[in-house]
């Protein structure tokens, strides 16, 4: 089993619709949470990181985690075209871990 | 502007043709990695370095050499590459291999073996 589990999609919402994107994890050590965000022909980037159990709230964008159930969640409301793009979720375990990603979620957001 | 560069963007080549990706960032870092990413398996990590003369094997290094002789620079080797290692191929630096750290991502070089 990978430690990082995501459903590939492809998800397609209306424009301004709320998404729900979501990972589960199998590594209890697991203390760092992030989403990451790649535009098509691009290399990823960093949308959001959050530590151990909790929410995080960046504009149109929130993280969740929730460590008693290892889900890891990414909220996009009023979701736009621009939106459009593949949603990684990645964690680790503390300073001498390297990162797991999860396979990505492909969100298309029509107008 | 800070940045992680890749060269060649794009690479068409043949098996068994020693390839070499170069990979330079300009943030003083001293962690980076290379990836592979592959429909349906995501992004896998293929060897790190955590400083200069350090590096270390990631979840596929099969196939693959490194080597970091000055912090900017993390090439990846392809000695004798085979098409199963058709793919596209991200490095990535961060301050250090911390977890709360930024990892910046390259803009990719893809890969095909003949």
């Amino acid at each position: 089993q990978k430690e990082v589990e995501q459903d590939p999609g492809p998800l397609s919402v209306p424009e301004g619709a709320i998404v729900s994107l979501n990972c589960t994890y199998s590594n209890s050590a697991f203390q760092y949470f992030m989403w990451y965000r790649q535009y098509s022909r691009k290399g990823p980037e960093l949308l959001m990181y959050t530590y151990s159990s909790g929410n995080k709230e960046d504009g149109r964008f929130t993280a969740q985690v929730d460590k008693s159930s290892k889900y890891i969640s990414l909220f996009i409301r009023d979701s736009q075209p621009s939106d459009s793009a593949t949603y990684l979720c990645a964690a680790n375990g503390g300073s001498q871990g390297n990162l797991i990603f999860g396979k990505g979620t492909k969100l298309s957001v029509k107008p | 502007e800070a940045q992680v560069t890749q060269n060649p963007r794009y690479l068409i080549t043949v098996t068994g043709k020693k390839l070499t990706v170069t990979c330079s960032q300009n943030m003083n870092h001293e962690y980076m990695s290379w990836y592979r990413q592959d429909p349906g398996l995501g992004l896998r990590q293929i060897y790190y370095s955590m400083n200069v003369e350090v590096t270390d094997k990631g979840d596929v290094p099969e196939g693959y050499k490194v080597s970091r002789k000055e912090k900017r620079n993390f090439p990846l080797i392809l000695e004798s590459p085979s098409p199963n290692q058709t793919s596209l191929y991200f490095c990535a630096s961060s301050l250090y291999r911390g977890s709360r750290e930024t990892q910046y991502f390259g803009p990719g070089t893809r890969l095909l073996v003949l």
